[in-house]
């Protein structure tokens, strides 16, 4: 099945830096998410980016499908942004595959 | 709010005990599934259903039921709960293919002791 691997696996920034994070896959693929599963453990939907590129605010992602990789850049980081960040993509069969996520640890 | 409800949000069970969890969306989405989190796993699916009366299992279904009860419901069931189902579980929903992503519920907080 399609293989989904996100990196870095940790990530330490200081409040006001810039980050990107990684997500690639081995397969084709006609959807992915990002997710920010925060420190409560709620899974918010941060993009639905099959391909192309989207900006909400500080955050924005960019899928390249031909490749088979997608980056989400958050700018100006702050404590709020600290969690868990994961993509997943659908299998042949719709199921949802998730990446082990990145975790990422913003300091003030 | 549109969206999808999971109850209970925490529950702590005795190992041999069983229960269910549920699960409503309200965004008439044909595809519902379970997931569990566990620490350093990331999210690993137990059950879909792509429609109404139609369920398959996912990556780790053993020691799982599921139920489709409608368009809406989707039920997750331990008959007899095991330590090893201690884990947060997440229902999700989705539309047709191509037409968005998912949607998730809040989470059930589960410890089977």
């Amino acid at each position: 099945g399609i293989q989904v691997e996100q990196s870095p696996p940790d990530l330490i920034l200081q409040e006001g830096a810039n980050s990107t994070l990684r997500c690639n896959f081995s397969d084709s693929v006609n959807n992915l998410q990002w997710f920010h599963q925060n420190p409560w453990g709620q899974l918010i939907n941060l993009f639905y980016i099959p391909s192309g590129t989207k900006q909400n605010g500080r955050l924005s992602a960019t899928t390249v499908a031909t490749e088979r990789y997608s980056l989400l850049y958050i700018s100006s980081s702050q404590t709020t942004d600290s969690g868990v960040y994961f993509c997943a993509v659908p299998n042949r069969d719709d199921k949802i595959i998730f990446g082990k996520g990145t975790r990422l640890h913003i300091l003030p | 709010n549109a969206g999808v409800t999971q109850t209970p949000k925490f529950q702590v069970l005795k190992t041999g005990q069983s229960m269910t969890l549920q699960c409503a969306q309200d965004m008439n989405h044909n595809s519902m599934y379970w997931y569990r989190q566990d620490p350093g796993m990331g999210l690993r699916l137990i059950y879909y259903s792509a429609s109404e009366g139609t369920t398959d299992k996912g990556e780790v279904p053993n020691g799982y039921n599921v139920s489709r009860l409608n368009k809406r419901e989707f039920s997750l069931r331990l008959e007899s709960a095991a330590p090893s189902q201690t884990s947060v579980y997440f229902c999700a929903s989705r539309g047709a293919p191509g037409r968005g992503g998912y949607t998730f519920g809040s989470g059930t907080r589960l410890t089977v002791v």
